[in-house]
């Protein structure tokens, strides 16, 4: 059974681009979610999304948004890049279980200059 | 203060230590606590979970969960330089069906040498 698969996996933008993300989730999970993670905030809940409807949200400004595609499929933008965007961006699938289990993907490293 | 707290470390230990790893929480309503590894230039995957109070054992790793004192530990004995890597605790969102937003640690690095 293949994982999640996020690409691209390493981009380089500077300040004021805007950037999408990708993430393929683990067939049959309907549930995608997206986190931020940085040395100094560590993982940071993003958003999720479930059967093409955005669930839950972080506490992130408006810049960074998601969307679900009918195959689960999900893509994250972040518009107006700031040096303080850069980070790991994760991906992870879900089953639904409310055990909390999620299946990552290796991310993509965003930096931004 | 954040929500799960946890120590960043990092921590070293040589091969064949018991390793304690620990965590505190805030929110009352968290039910059910994770343990997740990420090995460098990797997602997170799923180490163990446990529900409410008392211990869960797999192996070499060892989950407790303490709720009166809002306490999680995860302890693996016999460590291998295999176990190096950051592990991070964590707990779903408790206010519903949101399944996919988990609250982390700031996770521990830790390093087993040979």
């Amino acid at each position: 059974k293949a994982g999640v698969t996020q690409t691209p996996r390493y981009l380089i933008k500077t300040r004021g681009q805007q950037v999408t993300l990708s993430c393929s989730p683990i067939s049959g999970h309907r549930s995608v979610s997206w986190y931020q993670q940085t040395p100094g905030q560590g993982l940071q809940f993003l958003f999720e999304y479930f059967s093409e409807t955005q669930r839950n949200k972080g506490n992130f400004p408006g810049r960074f948004s998601g969307r679900q595609f009918s195959n689960s499929r999900s893509e994250m933008n972040v518009s107006t890049l700031e040096l303080g965007d850069s980070a790991l961006y994760l991906c992870a699938s879900s089953a639904g279980s409310n055990t909390g289990e999620l299946f990552f993907g290796e991310g993509s490293r965003l930096t931004v200059l | 203060q954040k929500e799960v707290e946890q120590d960043p470390g990092p921590l070293s230990v040589p091969e064949g230590a018991i390793v304690s790893l620990n965590c505190t929480y805030s929110n009352s309503a968290f039910q059910y606590f994770m343990w997740y590894r990420q090995y460098s230039r990797k997602g997170p995957e799923l180490l163990m979970y446990t529900y409410s109070s008392g211990n869960k054992e797999d192996g070499r790793f060892t989950a407790q969960v303490d709720k009166s004192s809002k306490y999680i530990s995860l302890f693996i004995r016999d460590s291998q330089p295999s176990d190096s890597a950051t592990y991070l605790c964590a707990s779903p969102y408790a206010g519903g069906t949101s399944y996919g937003k988990l609250t982390f640690g700031q996770g521990t690095i830790l390093t087993v040498h040979p």
